[in-house]
């Protein structure tokens, strides 16, 4: 099993153009997270699915939109990128609440 | 929402001493207390975690305490090791399918050998 996957690993964008996060994860599990971390900050919020239809908001959802795929895939997107949003961005997934979450590996975005 | 509190911000001990880190959470439906290791340049993984109904837990040098009256949990490090060093995440989260954990800011663990 890879567990969760993410890509890209690295990404760098000038102000104003988008792209998309992907997440993958082969666990089965119900409930998708996306995190962005910054320096000397806990991970923060971003949106989340607690199951495959549904998406929530998280603590900082502006700038971002999201869509569950299906089960196994959860995209994050920028559509007009800031340099705010220099960060590492983690995708999370867990059977359900309150349990475990797996992380993926990261997506370190530059925005210039 | 919930608000969670983790302290120390950073922390060194020499190897073979204790750690104690401790998190304040606010909301007292909470319960279900996670904590997570995260090394540099790696991806957060749980290493221990707590819920309501008990007031320790234990997995060999690795113990975490809960004071829900209090409202804060803190994880203790028994004998550290150089491989201990590691950014140290609490949280705190209901007990709901949806479930939202809400994270402290981190705790920068050093072991000096």
């Amino acid at each position: 099993n890879a567990g969760v996957t993410q890509t890209p690993k690295f990404q760098v964008l000038k102000t104003g153009q988008s792209m998309t996060l992907q997440c993958a994860q082969d666990m089965n599990h119900n409930s998708m997270y996306w995190y962005r971390q910054d320096p000397g900050m806990g991970l923060r919020l971003i949106y989340y699915s607690a199951s495959e239809g549904t998406t929530d908001k998280g603590e900082v959802p502006n700038g971002y939109n999201v869509s569950r795929l299906n089960k196994r895939e959860f995209s994050l997107r920028l559509e007009s990128a800031a340099p705010s949003q220099t960060s590492v961005y983690f995708c999370a997934s867990r059977l359900q609440g309150p349990e475990t979450q797996y992380f993926g590996p990261g997506t370190r975005l530059l925005v210039l | 929402g919930e608000n969670v509190e983790q302290h120390p911000s950073t922390l060194s001990v020499q190897e073979g001493d204790s750690a104690v880190i401790k998190c304040t959470y606010s909301d007292s439906a909470s319960n279900y207390f996670p904590w997570y290791k995260q090394e540099l340049g790696k991806r957060p993984q749980l290493i221990i975690d707590i819920r309501s109904n008990v007031g320790e837990k234990k997995d060999q040098r690795i113990a975490v305490t809960l004071n829900k009256t209090a409202k804060h949990f803190s994880l203790h490090i028994t004998e550290t090791q150089p491989e201990d060093s590691a950014v140290y995440f609490c949280a705190a989260e209901r007990n709901t399918n949806a479930g939202k954990s809400t994270f402290g800011d981190g705790t920068t663990l050093t072991v000096k050998p």
